[in-house]
C-alpha cells in the first residue's frame, strides 16, 4: 500500500504561520493526485478545509490555503489561532480507483 | 442540510460480519460518489472504499478486498458495508463520506459522525 508522509507533528505560536506538508516518497505530488486536506479533533468526524485545485471549503477562515510546492501538496496557516490546535489529514489519489490519506499531521499552537 | 447518519456499528468476534448502514438526507444521493472512511483507536484516517453513482463500480483499500463489500440503495438514499471475516485490526471508528468533483478535482465535502466497530480476538 503506498505511503503518503506528512509531519507527524509541528507547533506554531498564535499569529504565526505554519506550512504542513504531504509528500510520496516514490515521486512527486502533482495537481493529478487532486489532493485535499481535513481537519479533525478527537472524538469528531473531519471538517474538510481544502476542496478542489487549492480552493478553499465553504465556511473555512481564509488564513488557510493549499498548494502544491516543492512536488509536495502543502497547507499553510497564516496568522495561527488556538482553535488551530488540532490533527491535519491530506487525500491523494493513487490511480485505478484508489484513494491513501497521509499519517496525519498533530498541530499545537502554543 | 446533508447529514449523513451511519448506523450497525458494535462488538463482534473476529472472523464474525457485521453490516454497517448510512442514511443520506440534504441532497441528491444518487448523484455522488459515496465511501467508507475508517480511522482506528489513536491512529489516522484510513480509506476503505468507494462506490459509483450507480454502484457499478467499486473500489476498496487492499486490506479489505475480498472481505468488505459496498453496496448502495438509491431509492432508499442509503450507503451500506458489509463487513465479513472480520479481525482485531478492522477495530475502529467507520464514517460515511459523501465526494464531490468540481474542474475535474474530487473531494470529500461531507462527513457523518461515524459508528464504531470492535473486533474482539
Amino acid at each position: 500500500q503506498t505511503v503518503v508522509t506528512q509531519e507527524p507533528s509541528l507547533s506554531v505560536s498564535p499569529g504565526g504561520t505554519v506550512t504542513l506538508t504531504c509528500g510520496l516518497p516514490s515521486g512527486s505530488v502533482s495537481s493529478s493526485n487532486q489532493p485535499s486536506w481535513y481537519q479533525q479533533t478527537p472524538g469528531r468526524a473531519p471538517r474538510t478545509l481544502i476542496c478542489g485545485t487549492n480552493t478553499r471549503c465553504s465556511g473555512v477562515p481564509d488564513r488557510f490555503s493549499g498548494s502544491i510546492l516543492e512536488n509536495k501538496a502543502a497547507l499553510t496557516i497564516t496568522g495561527a489561532q488556538a482553535d488551530d490546535d488540532s490533527h491535519y489529514y491530506c487525500l491523494l489519489f493513487m490511480g485505478s480507483g484508489g484513494w491513501v490519506f497521509g499519517g496525519g499531521t498533530k498541530l499545537t499552537v502554543l | 442540510e446533508v447529514q449523513l447518519v451511519e448506523s450497525g456499528g458494535g462488538l463482534v468476534q473476529a472472523g464474525g460480519s457485521l453490516r454497517l448502514s448510512c442514511a443520506a438526507s440534504g441532497f441528491t444521493f444518487n448523484n455522488y460518489w459515496m465511501s467508507w472512511v475508517r480511522q482506528a483507536p489513536g491512529k489516522g484516517l484510513e480509506w476503505v472504499g468507494s462506490i459509483k453513482q450507480d454502484g457499478s463500480v467499486k473500489n476498496y483499500v487492499d486490506s479489505v478486498k475480498g472481505r468488505f463489500t459496498m453496496s448502495r440503495d438509491n431509492a432508499m438514499r442509503s450507503l451500506y458495508l458489509q463487513m465479513n471475516g472480520l479481525r482485531a485490526e478492522d477495530t475502529a471508528v467507520y464514517f460515511c463520506a459523501k465526494w464531490t468533483l468540481s474542474n475535474n478535482w474530487y473531494w470529500i465535502d461531507f462527513w457523518g459522525q461515524g459508528t464504531l466497530v470492535t473486533v474482539s480476538s
